[in-house]
């Protein structure tokens, strides 16, 4: 059975510090990996999705990596901003158009 | 991406009563949409996969008599929580997979008094 991991819990950060937050997950024959992002009281927003077949995504401030053998994911938000303080999920896609599986989040505070 | 919506986005009711919860594909027909449930400061659960036309699929654990999944239409699915207690008190979130990424609506909370 899958399980996904994110550490650490909470993470509290001055504005402009880089984040790093970091997914890890049991079975590494997956599909992809989503990253999203939820505020308090919230939906999810999707931030990234990698492919099995991809070492890394791009967005913006945001990047993530993959390292499907070690079973690891790393989202990266460069130069963050209060408006980055959120809850940041990662999910694992063991198959096409399939339930994801997801980690415990990581809850980011920045301090302006 | 694909926008889902919710309805209602919270709702209040008295224990006993059945509570249901809408989902709808805005943009796109979905012939699979996903319902979720998640306690305060905790991840998502998946509770079951909503099937359009035939059966839901639940997760081990999840009461296919308490929590009623109807995918009627391409656009539309409903999660019905029948005879509703405290403890069913959480929020429900639904979602949809476009091209194999999954996107999710605002999700509704409830509270059951």
């Amino acid at each position: 059975k899958q399980e996904v991991t994110q550490i650490p819990a909470a993470l509290s950060v001055p504005e402009g510090e880089n984040l790093v937050l970091n997914c890890s997950f049991t079975d590494s024959a997956i599909y992809n990996l989503q990253w999203f992002r939820q505020d308090p009281g919230k939906g999810l927003t999707s931030l990234l999705l990698i492919q099995s077949s991809q070492r890394e995504q791009t967005s913006g401030r945001l990047n993530a990596s993959l390292d499907k053998s070690s079973g690891r994911s790393t989202l990266y938000i460069a130069a963050s901003q209060p408006g980055d303080s959120a809850t940041y999920l990662c999910a694992v896609n063991e198959a096409a158009g399939n339930k994801l599986t997801f980690g415990g989040g990581t809850r980011v505070l920045v301090k302006p | 991406g694909a926008v889902v919506s919710q309805h209602p986005s919270w709702v209040i009711c008295k224990s006993g009563t059945s509570v249901k919860i809408e989902c709808r594909s805005l943009d796109f027909q979905a012939t699979t949409m996903f319902w979720y449930r998640q306690f305060p400061k905790q991840s998502l659960m998946l509770m079951a996969t909503s099937n359009e036309g035939s059966k839901a699929t639940y997760e081990q654990g999840v009461e296919k008599d308490k929590f009623l999944i109807n995918h009627a239409s391409l656009t539309l699915s409903t999660l019905t929580v029948t005879s509703a207690h405290p403890e069913d008190s959480s929020f429900y979130i639904c979602s949809v997979n476009r091209n194999n990424e999954q996107f999710f609506g605002p999700g509704t909370r409830l509270t059951v008094l």
